[in-house]
């Protein structure tokens, strides 16, 4: 059974760094590609970053390039999104996804709350 | 970069009612599209993917339909727990677009 389970999300200072953790099993993590998405409280949700499954290809969405660095450790089948420069308006729950057959995410973590606030 | 637009943002129905949710692209994106079911406090789930594919365990009374720039999401019978958040997505291998999301309410 495939499960997703986030971790390190918590209250940082704007400006300050956080880095969360996806850690999974049940599936074949080196080859399947793996995204982050997240929803600011009361509203839709919003893709953040991905990480291709075989080369590792990333790709940003342009509201977080050059602040987050999503990555992977394959020996441990966990993701990783390191977050820096952090501003108000990355407050969000911030969940990881697993690419599914269809091409789109068909597995979700339950989510870790970051609130970016002084 | 592509938009995805979707109507109503609100729906009040009741239950056995047939539901359509709508979602425009504002360029063509083939069958690049998915729909995913939101309720409150939970992960996303996935419905419907390739516009008209359904995701496995995914009950047949939901459907998705369209391609190029507009699409549809019909469930035929409306059940209690079909009561949540709707989001419309184009994917490709390059970005993810969501729509801004349907509330289905109960009447």
């Amino acid at each position: 059974e495939v499960h997703l389970l986030e971790s390190g999300g918590g209250l940082v200072q704007p400006g300050g760094s956080l880095r969360l953790s996806c850690t999974t099993s049940g599936f074949i993590f080196s080859t399947n590609a793996m995204s982050w998405v997240r929803q600011a409280p009361g509203k839709g949700l919003e893709w953040v970053s991905a990480i291709g499954g075989g080369d590792g290809r990333t790709l940003y969405a342009d509201s977080v390039k050059g602040r987050f660095t999503i990555s992977r450790d394959v020996s441990k089948s966990t993701l990783y999104l390191q977050m820096n420069s952090l501003r108000a308006e990355d407050t969000a729950v911030y969940y990881c996804a697993k690419d599914g057959a269809g091409g789109t995410w068909d597995y979700w973590g339950q989510g870790t709350l970051v609130t970016v606030s002084s | 970069d592509i938009q995805m637009t979707q109507s109503p943002s609100t729906l009040s129905a009741s239950v056995g009612d047939r539901v359509t949710i709508t979602c425009r692209a504002s360029q063509s994106i083939s069958n690049w599209l998915a729909w995913f079911q939101q309720k409150p406090g939970k992960a996303p789930k996935l419905l419907i993917y390739k516009a008209s594919s359904l995701e496995s365990g995914v009950p047949s009374r939901f459907s998705g339909s369209g391609s190029g720039t507009e699409f549809t999401l019909t469930i035929s019978s409306l059940q209690p727990d079909d009561f949540a958040t709707y989001y419309c997505q184009h994917y490709n291998s390059d970005s993810n677009t969501f729509g801004q999301g349907t509330k289905v309410e109960i009447k």
